[in-house]
């Protein structure tokens, strides 16, 4: 099946620093990617839907100054995590669509723990 | 907005039983979804539905799309240890273009 990749797997910064997560389609172009947070012991909730060369949409309650989101290439999309909180701790998650595939659904990536001292 | 509702929240069942688990919504899904996510990572897909009606098999997966679109179970057969761990429903409202709204999940522990 299609992969999709995060990079860092886990993260442990100071509180008021900048957090940036990389999520990337290893083997085939992704025009939409979905960032998702999940806080323990609790379901994925969608953060913002990224389309490639524009704007992410957020979703509702989701501060988009906070967390910047960039999808410059058909693999790429990165999730910067600005001026980070220990509230901002938890499980994000990105999944990726292929553009090719009608009624293909999305396949998620591994995930990055991030954790704000 | 979107709710989807999942039941049980958790189960405990011994090596070899069968498990049923099911998914609700107020709203009409185009398209009903069953993730498996261990501790630590991300959500696998196992099955994917897109009609009414669907019944699809995975191994031993097996699940249903309900006829009114508002529901969809998954079973189990002859659960191992190594089906432990968060089950998920998720569905989108109308394209596979649309996104995934996740249910809460159903804990499965096998006992060996």
């Amino acid at each position: 099946g299609a992969v999709v990749s995060q990079h860092p797997s886990w993260v442990i910064c100071k509180s008021g620093t900048s957090v940036k997560i990389e999520c990337r389609s290893l083997d085939f172009q992704a025009t939409t990617m979905f960032w998702y947070r999940q806080f323990p012991k609790q379901s994925l909730m969608l953060m913002a839907t990224s389309n490639e060369g524009s704007k992410a949409t957020y979703e509702q309650g989701v501060e988009k100054d906070k967390f910047l989101i960039n999808h410059a290439s058909l693999t790429l999309s990165t999730l910067t995590v600005t001026s980070a909180h220990p509230e901002d701790s938890s499980f994000y998650i990105c999944s990726a669509r292929d553009g090719k595939l009608e009624k293909e659904t999305q396949y998620f990536g591994p995930g990055t723990r991030l954790l704000v001292l | 907005g979107q709710q989807l509702n999942q039941s049980p929240q958790s189960m405990f069942i011994q090596e070899g039983e069968d498990v049923s688990m099911n998914c609700t919504s107020s709203s009409i899904f185009n398209t009903w979804l069953w993730y498996k996510q261990e501790p630590g990572e991300g959500p696998v897909l196992l099955i994917a539905l897109y009609k009414a009606g669907e019944l699809t098999s995975n191994g031993r997966l097996t699940a249903q799309f309900g006829i009114t679109r508002k529901d969809s179970f998954l079973n189990i057969s002859a659960s191992i240890p190594s089906d432990v761990g968060i089950y998920f429903c998720a569905g989108q409202l109308s394209t596979s273009y649309d996104k995934v709204i996740f249910g809460p999940g159903t804990s499965l522990s096998v006992i060996p």
